[in-house]
């Protein structure tokens, strides 16, 4: 596609219920990563994939979340039994190569509101 | 650790007038920067990008932005404020295969 692509665009859940969030990547691009915006804080990196080696899951706030990409393009963010804590944006960027190397491509992210 | 700071919270600057971003660095080894722009509604957009050579790097919207090692600072400046400038900034930078971290933003106001 011509950009990252994210959906839902908007997710109302209750609080205790699960959640996935989708990202399609610009295609060809071998990372992708997830951030979550918070109101008023910067974006905190969650998980990347690169390629077919395993994500670096280092930003994962708890157990409650985890992600997949499957076939090296598409990838769901799961949240598990959803707190109100977990309200904030979902940004998913893609980039041509690793970390460092090139320009992240940001998707216009998904707001999600626990209630 | 490695981290990137943006010290201001809120900016606000007149139509025209010049401005000047904050962006501090806290890395081992020169990492690599950005400058990513963030409108209301919008997705990121990058400004501009950092790797090496040249320390004054040109980026779109009349935008650059100097690294400095001395001062581990790589601020942002535009010598004419518009009013459709009016976002949130972000400066964000990474060093070998460390993952891309983003300060917590600088949000510019402009008034006429």
């Amino acid at each position: 596609g011509a950009g990252v692509s994210q959906s839902p665009s908007n997710k109302v859940t209750e609080k205790g219920k699960d959640v996935e969030l989708r990202c399609d990547p610009i295609s060809g691009h071998t990372a992708l990563y997830w951030y979550r915006q918070s109101l008023g804080q910067g974006l905190e990196f969650l998980i990347y994939f690169q390629g077919n080696s395993a994500p670096d899951k280092s930003g994962l706030p708890s157990d409650r979340f985890s992600a997949e990409r499957t076939g090296g393009s598409v990838s769901t963010l799961t949240i598990q039994r959803t707190q109100q804590e977990d309200s904030a944006v979902y940004l998913c960027a893609s980039s041509y190569k690793g970390h460092s190397i090139a320009e992240a491509f940001f998707g216009q992210g998904t707001r999600l509101t626990v209630v | 650790a490695q981290s990137v700071t943006q010290p201001d919270i809120h900016i606000t600057v007149s139509e025209g007038a010049s401005l000047e971003l904050r962006c501090n660095y806290s890395y081992g080894a020169t990492p690599y920067l950005f400058w990513y722009v963030q409108s209301p509604g919008q997705g990121l957009q990058l400004l501009l990008k950092y790797f090496s050579g040249d320390t004054l790097v040109q980026g779109i919207k009349g935008f650059e932005a100097e690294f400095k090692r001395s001062q581990s600072s790589f601020n942002l400046r535009k010598p004419s404020v518009h009013w459709s400038d009016a976002a949130e900034y972000f400066c964000a930078g990474n060093s070998g295969n460390t993952p891309l971290v983003f300060g917590k933003g600088t949000r510019l106001s402009v008034i006429a």
